[in-house]
C-alpha cells in the first residue's frame, strides 16, 4: 500500500527558505508513468497544486510560484523534495506531498505538514 | 488555466438524505484518449484529502457506494445518497486534463442539519 510522509521544519522565518521532504513507501519512486507533487492549503482555505516531478526527472511549477520554488528527487532514498524561497507570512500553511498517474495525476496524499513563516 | 466551478459552496444535509455537488471547468475535460480527468476528494476535519472518485465516475477501492460521480465535457456531479455522519468535510473537484497546472474547485462544505 503506497504511503506518503512529509517532513521539515514547522517554522520557517520570512525571507529564508522553506525545505520539505516526502518520504514514499509501498512502491519505487522511479516507477514509470508517475507524478510527484506537491499541494498546499492556507488555513480554512481551499488546495493550490504547487509543481510536480515526473518518474522522468521533468518538472513543472505553478506559474503564481514558479520563480521562487523547486522540486527534486533522490530516488536511492525513495524521496522528492520541496524547496520555497523567499518566504512569506502569506505561505503559512498545510503542505502536502501526492502521488499520481499521468492521467489521474493525483492518486494518493501524504497527511501534511504545517509550515509557519514568522520570526 | 482551467477554472473550476462548484456549488454550492454550503451543503446542510439531513441524515440519510442524498446530497448534490456540482463541480463546472472553464474548458471540455474530455482528454484526446477519451476520458474526462476529473476527480473529487473528500476531506474530513483535520484529515488531509482523499480520493473518492477517478475518471468522473470510477469509485475508488474502499469508498461506500452511496458516493457516485457522473458528467462529461464541462460538467459533473458528485452525489451522495443516504448522508451519514461521517460524510462531514469539504468536497474538492479537481481537473488534471489541461494540465499543468492542476486546478482545483473552491470546496463546498457538508453539515449535518
Amino acid at each position: 500500500q503506497v504511503q506518503l510522509q512529509e517532513s521539515g521544519p514547522g517554522l520557517v522565518n520570512p525571507s529564508q527558505t522553506l525545505s520539505l521532504t516526502c518520504t514514499f513507501s509501498g512502491g519505487s519512486i522511479s516507477s514509470a508513468d508517475y507524478y510527484w507533487s506537491w499541494v498546499r492549503q492556507h488555513p480554512e482555505k481551499g488546495l493550490e497544486w504547487l509543481g510536480y516531478i515526473s518518474y522522468s526527472g521533468s518538472t513543472h511549477y505553478n506559474p503564481s510560484l514558479k520563480s521562487r520554488v523547486t522540486i527534486s528527487a533522490d530516488t536511492s532514498k525513495n524521496q522528492f523534495s520541496l524547496m520555497l524561497r523567499s518566504v512569506t507570512a502569506a505561505d503559512t500553511a498545510m503542505y502536502y506531498c501526492a502521488i499520481g498517474g499521468s492521467g489521474t495525476k493525483i492518486d494518493s496524499w501524504g497527511q501534511g505538514t504545517l509550515v509557519t513563516v514568522s520570526s | 488555466d482551467v477554472v473550476m466551478t462548484q456549488s454550492p459552496l454550503s451543503l446542510p444535509v439531513t441524515l440519510g438524505q442524498s446530497a448534490s455537488i456540482s463541480c463546472r471547468s472553464s474548458q471540455s475535460l474530455v482528454y484526446s484518449d477519451g476520458n474526462s480527468y476529473l476527480n473529487w476528494f473528500q476531506q474530513r476535519p483535520g484529515q488531509a484529502p482523499r480520493r473518492l472518485i477517478y475518471k468522473a465516475s470510477n469509485r475508488d477501492s474502499g469508498v461506500p457506494d452511496r458516493f457516485s460521480g457522473s458528467g462529461s465535457g464541462t460538467d459533473f456531479t458528485l452525489k451522495i445518497s443516504r448522508v451519514e455522519a461521517e460524510d462531514v468535510g469539504v468536497y474538492y473537484c479537481m481537473q488534471g486534463t489541461h494540465w499543468p497546472p492542476i486546478t482545483f474547485g473552491q470546496g463546498t462544505r457538508l453539515e449535518i442539519k
